[in-house]
């Protein structure tokens, strides 16, 4: 139990091109879902907190109109990268918090994406 | 000052070892998260806690709340265990994670 699957597990695009990543928690339901993202050998970064039915929470200096987050359902946020550049190839995280299963402090992991944008 | 330091940073240990990788946190938590990350990207979360130790298989996770430290250990350690181990702190508010650096683990023969 306790899923969370991700697609496409990578993706290769154009400069300029918009990428729709998404995240799915499979068997629970997940009120909220957040976006993490990873440069080579560093640790993960949150990027915004995603919950169902209301708009994102954007972490500081990310940019809530280029990277857009769709929280339209229990079981499915959706991260979409918007004019792609370079700059945000990245690894792209997502998990979840079934919070009706097991309380606030519960995150269940996502595969990743690896997006490379040339 | 990183809010959640890790140390090690790297470790190479021989199969069979006993390791020790450490988690120090200067903030107030309602828990703590040790994650797996292998080489293919994807994260695993090993244990959550929040008072006490808890084990599973090789794997035995503390924390003292007082000296706000945790620690994870791999009893008999196996190449299969080599993988980035990540600290994550949890402050108890909108249940945002805090992550540590990371220790980079290579087990090997």
């Amino acid at each position: 139990g306790a899923v969370v699957s991700q697609h496409p597990s990578w993706v290769i695009c154009k400069s300029g091109t918009s990428v729709k990543i998404e995240c799915r928690s499979l068997d629970f339901q997940a009120t909220t879902m957040f976006w993490y993202r990873q440069f080579p050998k560093q640790s993960l970064m949150l990027m915004a907190t995603s919950n169902e039915g209301s708009k994102a929470t954007y972490e500081q200096g990310v940019e809530k109109d280029k990277f857009l987050i769709n929280h339209a359902s229990l079981t499915l946020s959706t991260l979409t990268v918007t004019s792609a550049h370079p700059e945000d190839s990245s690894f792209y995280i997502c998990s979840a918090n079934p919070a009706l299963l097991a309380g606030p402090d519960t995150q269940y992991f996502g595969p990743g994406t690896r997006l490379t944008v040339l | 000052k990183n809010e959640v330091e890790q140390s090690p940073q790297n470790l190479t240990a021989q199969e069979g070892e006993f390791i020790t990788i450490n988690c120090s946190y200067s903030v107030g938590i309602s828990a703590l998260h040790w994650l797996q990350q292998h080489p293919g990207g994807g994260i695993v979360s090993l244990f959550m806690l929040s008072s006490g130790k808890k084990k599973h298989g090789r794997l035995i996770a503390t924390i003292n709340i007082q000296e706000k430290h945790s620690s994870l250990h791999i009893t008999a350690s196996h190449p299969r265990d080599s993988a980035v181990y990540i600290c994550a702190v949890s402050p108890g508010t909108a249940s945002k994670l805090t992550f540590g650096t990371g220790t980079r683990l290579q087990v090997t023969l």
